[in-house]
């Protein structure tokens, strides 16, 4: 059975500092991995996704990547943080099987 | 285009009742998943559609059901409902293949009293 860590509840950066959300899976085979953000009362909105290839991956709004296959992680970046960027970050993966297991969700805190 | 659209955005229901929500996805994709997302137990995957045959189904009792129509609109139908089915219910669409990924919809907000 495939999981995903987050091990963070929350992250708290000042703006304009870099951000680190981390992200470690566990699954067989060669997994697709994403990253979404939701804001309060809305659905879930697509960052990136990995699939194959380069391990850094670019996605919306500046955000980044990078995949590690011996340490099975999926950390996502982002070299200057806005207060915008304030949210709850989700990683998920996709053992090719149609359907998404999500990590419980860091809290992203930008503060100005 | 237009994006994924479900429907009601806020229900209030009673312990005991049933209700219907309702996901239309992307125009041309065949395939469309629901997932619960609440405070104690997170995003879990309830099951997935596509062209009207249900794929994946995820650890959930059977007073939960969905099914999905030609056209490739999708409900789900929780019956007889409990205090804990009070939840953030978000349905994803997608062509039908992981690797392009999965749009979401806004979701659809049911309490239950």
């Amino acid at each position: 059975a495939q999981s995903v860590a987050q091990p963070e509840d929350q992250v708290n950066v000042a703006e304009g500092n870099p951000l680190t959300v981390k992200c470690t899976y566990s699954v067989s085979g060669n997994p697709y991995l994403f990253w979404y953000v939701q804001y309060p009362n809305r659905g879930l909105q697509f960052l990136l996704k990995y699939i194959t290839g380069d391990n850094l991956v670019k996605g919306s709004y500046g955000f980044e990547a990078e995949f590690n296959k011996s340490q099975t992680s999926f950390h996502l970046k982002k070299p200057s943080a806005l207060v915008s960027d304030s949210a709850l970050y989700f990683c998920a993966v996709s053992p090719r099987g149609n359907m998404l297991t999500f990590g419980g969700g860091t809290r992203l805190m930008v503060k100005p | 285009k237009a994006g994924v659209t479900q429907t009601p955005r806020y229900l209030i229901k009673t312990r005991g009742q049933q209700v219907t929500l309702s996901c239309s996805p992307i125009s041309g994709h065949r395939s469309v998943s629901w997932y619960q997302q609440t405070p104690g137990q997170g995003l879990q995957f309830l099951f997935e559609y596509f062209s009207e045959t249900q794929r994946n189904k995820g650890n959930f009792p059977g007073r939960f059901s969905g099914r999905q129509f030609s056209n490739s609109r999708s409900e789900m139908n929780v019956s007889t409902l409990e205090l804990g089915d009070s939840a953030l219910y978000l349905c994803a669409s997608s062509s039908g293949q992981a690797a392009y990924g999965y749009t979401f919809g806004s979701g659809t907000r049911l309490t239950v009293v």
